[in-house]
């Protein structure tokens, strides 16, 4: 059972212009959402995350929006550099203390020059 | 800060000898520690949860005789491969809660394990 979906697994968007990682999740325990990125035979780097009781949470070109009803995140990266050009993953926590992250499976976004 | 060191980064076995690889938190104490594996082109699949002192809690289809994980202090876990087979080649990442809560996470750089 996949509680954290990434459903699109490669994404390609052209330097300068916005990418859009989408998330979707299926439990409503969940309420700290972070997104991290990840190069090849390294592990994950923390980007930004926001809690449940927000909407939106913004940090430089990265802003996470949230939508509980829908329980659906995404994250928006604007102006779209090559250096973004990653493998990028969503993860979800539940309530205070629980401390495990479930994972999606990733979305990789190329940036194109 | 919040640097979490792992190692080795590489390393390549026989088949059903054992592998440890250590993961360290160096400017933090950690009580929690989290070990994750990653296959190709797959998630992050959470393995066990490393509690300093005390036995570590695995998640539901690992094999807590195969993956022996020691957390003896409060900067340095342990996760040890024991007979390792050519299924269990995997790229195995440590990570711990440095702002506690669940709020904080910082990951190791991982362990690329190749059993031949």
């Amino acid at each position: 059972d996949q509680q954290v979906k990434q459903n699109s697994p490669s994404l390609s968007v052209q330097e300068g212009r916005i990418s859009i990682l989408n998330c979707d999740y299926t439990n409503s325990m969940f309420d700290y959402f972070l997104w991290y990125k990840k190069y090849p035979a390294e592990g994950p780097t923390f980007l930004i995350s926001i809690s449940s009781i927000k909407d939106k949470n913004e940090d430089g070109r990265f802003t996470v929006f949230l939508n509980k009803s829908a329980k659906h995140l995404s994250l928006h990266i604007v102006p779209s550099q090559p250096g973004d050009s990653a493998v990028y993953f969503c993860a979800a926590s539940g309530k205070e203390g629980a401390q495990k992250l479930v994972f999606g499976q990733g979305t990789r976004l190329t940036i194109n020059p | 800060g919040a640097v979490v060191s792992q190692h080795p980064s590489r390393v390549i076995c026989k088949s059903g000898t054992s592998v440890k690889i250590e993961c360290r938190s160096l400017d933090f104490q950690a009580t929690t520690m989290f070990w994750y594996r990653q296959f190709p082109k797959q998630s992050l699949m959470l393995m066990a949860t490393s509690n300093e002192g005390s036995k570590a809690t695995y998640e539901q289809g690992v094999e807590k005789d195969k993956f022996l994980i020691n957390h003896a202090s409060l900067t340095l876990s342990t996760l040890t491969v024991t007979s390792a087979h050519p299924e269990d080649s995997s790229f195995y990442i440590c990570s711990a809660d440095y702002q506690g809560g669940g709020y904080g996470y910082t990951f190791g750089s991982g362990t690329r394990l190749t059993v031949v």
